[in-house]
């Protein structure tokens, strides 16, 4: 069964860091292209970043890029997220979610429950 | 530009049927989607890809209730025999260089 599950939010202040982490199990976490995805409270959803399952190449929505990193490590099938510079605009639920078709971005067909991240002073 | 359009609310009796709508921009008319599901204080549930042939591949546990037809530019998602639970937000969700989402539409269950 494939399970994902995020941890690392919390309260920053503005200009701070954060990161995040998703543990996958379940299924070849290397074979997948992995996502994070946000939302702001009561908005909707917000693509993040993709990374291919080798990890060599990384997207990011224009939003965030050059302010957060994706990366992921297979020897303990853990996906993260490095989130600097931060803004009150990102405080949002951060979702990692897993790509249904190996080797490709595609459909999103498993979602982590999501962690908290508030930027306030 | 890729860009999904759904319209914001919809809203149906409990037991009747819905079609949710999702568009695609002008020029991607041949693109895959996806129909996501969030319930109230949830994370999101995939429920199914979507062919630009109506062709469809549901997750895991999804009810028959939920089926997916396309027509041009449009997806399009329908929930039958609703219940109370289907009382959510509805996403659709593509992909190019990155993913798009659309704006959901809040299903209201009468």
């Amino acid at each position: 069964e494939v399970h994902l599950l995020e941890s690392g939010g919390g309260l920053v202040q503005p200009g701070g860091s954060l990161r995040l982490s998703c543990a996958a199990s379940g299924f070849t976490f290397s074979s997948y292209v992995m996502n994070w995805v946000r939302q702001a409270p009561g908005k909707g959803l917000e693509w993040v970043s993709t990374i291919s399952g080798s990890g060599g190449s990384t997207y990011y929505a224009d939003s965030v890029k050059g302010r957060f990193a994706i990366s992921r490590d297979k020897s303990n099938n853990t996906l993260y997220l490095q989130l600097n510079s931060l803004r009150a605009e990102d405080t949002a639920v951060y979702y990692c979610a897993k790509v249904a078709a190996m080797a490709t971005i595609g459909a999103l067909d498993y979602w982590g429950q999501g962690t908290l991240v508030t930027v306030s002073s | 530009q890729l860009v999904l359009t759904q319209s914001p609310s919809a809203s149906a009796s409990l037991g009747a049927s819905v079609k949710l709508t999702c568009t695609l921009s002008s020029g991607h008319s041949s693109y895959s989607i996806a129909w996501h599901q969030q319930q109230p204080e949830k994370g999101p549930r995939y429920l199914m890809k979507l062919n630009n042939d109506g062709s469809h591949n549901k997750g895991d546990g999804i009810p028959d209730r939920f089926s997916g037809s396309s027509s041009g530019a449009e997806r399009y998602l329908t929930i039958s025999s609703l219940q109370s639970e289907d009382e959510a937000d509805y996403y659709c969700q593509t992909w190019d260089t990155g993913i798009i989402f659309g704006g959901g539409t809040k299903l209201t269950v009468l």
